[in-house]
Formats: C-alpha cells, structure tokens, sequence
C-alpha cells in the first residue's frame, strides 16, 4: 500500500515571497503520477500542478513548480509569488498507474497554509 | 460546463436514518469515486467504479453502500447513519488514461457536508 506523508502541517508566509511545502510518499510501483490539490475555505478540491513519475523535468504551472526527486521519494512543491488567494489548505496524492490500476488517489493529512498581507 | 454535480450540498441526519448522497458527471468519465474528508485530514477513499455495472470498495467502506447503473451517476448510500460518519463526502470523476499521455487527474465535486445527530 501507498502512504503519503506531508510533515508541516501549518506554514505561513508574506505576500510576495516564496514557500514551498513538502511531500514525500512510499511505493514499490515504478508507474505512477504525483498531484498538488489546493482546497480553499470554499472547500472545492482545485488541481494544482501534476507529475508523471516516468518525467525527469520538474512539472511548472504559473507560479507553482515541483521539485520532483524520485530516487528519495520526494515531491516538494514551490509557490513563487505568493498571493491572498493562495491561502488554503494543500494536499500531495499518489496515484498508481499500472497496467490494472483503478486510479484512486492516496492522500496526505494537508498543510495549512497562510498568506500573509 | 456543470463537470460533477454532487447534491445536497449540506445535510443533517438523525441517528439511524437512511439517505443517499447523489453525484452526477457530464464529461463520460469511466472512473468514479467517493471519498470522505474528516475535519482536519486528507480524504479516505469509499468506493469506486471503473464502469457502469462495476464498483469496488475502497479503504473505509463500512456502513456505505454504492451503485452504477449509468455512467453518468454514482449514488452513495447511508443506511443506518451514525455519529462517526459525519464528515464530507466527496465525489470524483476521471478519465480513462491514451496510452502514455499525460496524467490525467480526478475532477471533483463540491463535496456535501452531512451531520448526524
């Protein structure tokens, strides 16, 4: 089974700067994807930023980067620039993707983070 | 536009009461789950479907029960409600992967949020 552990469970930081929350999980699968859900006080669960394992290059969406380290299980994201709208709670998830897989996501707890003005 | 639509979006439940908690998508996705979201956590998967016809259980299937009869709709139902399944349910839809494409994410619902008293 896949666990996915996100170790900060609240961050903040100044408008304008830049954060980056961290994510790693544990797998025995070679195939699989890596995603970045944001979920706002509205509650609704917005897409971030996604990754193929099969990728070396790191996934960029905007002002979100990953920093994607397969060997150590690794999937960090980086908010540059960061906005008031920004503000929510952040969650990493694994999807298997082998042949046979039914694509479920495994979630981490989240990290809460704050933007500050 | 309406992607998927998860209705009511709010509940209140009396111990031992019955309801079901409706999803529908309009974007011919196979794949649909439901999850559960308790305060302060990621979301834990219920059941899941590939296909009209066919579903599965997730992690945490107990007390639930589910059906695909189409592909659009993916009801959850709630037999004998108790306290421990206040929380919100989720609903997610996602598309079948093309070969080695890029990874295709799940689309959520806006979540229904059911207390049980």
């Amino acid at each position: 089974a896949q666990t996915v552990t996100q170790s900060q469970p609240e961050m903040s930081v100044q408008e304008a700067e830049t954060v980056t929350l961290s994510c790693t999980y544990d797998t025995s699968e070679n195939n699989y994807y890596l995603f970045w859900y944001k979920q706002p006080p509205s509650r609704q669960m917005i897409l971030v930023i996604r990754q193929e394992a099969y990728k070396q290059q790191n996934a960029t969406e905007n002002r979100f980067s990953v920093n994607f380290q397969k060997a150590a299980k690794s999937f960090s994201l980086k908010i540059s620039d960061s906005q008031l709208g920004d503000t929510a709670m952040y969650f990493c998830a694994f999807m298997k993707a082998s042949g046979g897989s039914n694509y479920k996501l495994t979630f981490g707890k989240g990290t809460l983070l704050t933007v500050n003005p | 536009n309406a992607g998927v639509t998860q209705t009511p979006k709010f509940r209140i439940l009396k111990i031992g009461q019955s309801m079901t908690l409706q999803c529908a998508q309009d974007m011919n996705h196979n794949y649909m789950y439901w999850y559960r979201q308790d305060p302060g956590m990621g979301l834990k998967l219920i059941y899941y479907s590939v296909g009209a016809g066919i579903t599965d259980k997730g992690e945490v299937p107990n007390g639930y029960n589910v059906s695909r009869s189409t592909t659009e709709d993916f009801p959850l139902r709630l037999e004998l409600a108790a306290p421990s399944q206040t929380s919100v349910y989720f609903c997610a839809s996602r598309e079948t992967d093309r070969g080695r494409a890029r990874a295709q994410p799940q689309h959520f619902g806006d979540g229904t949020r059911l207390s049980i008293l």
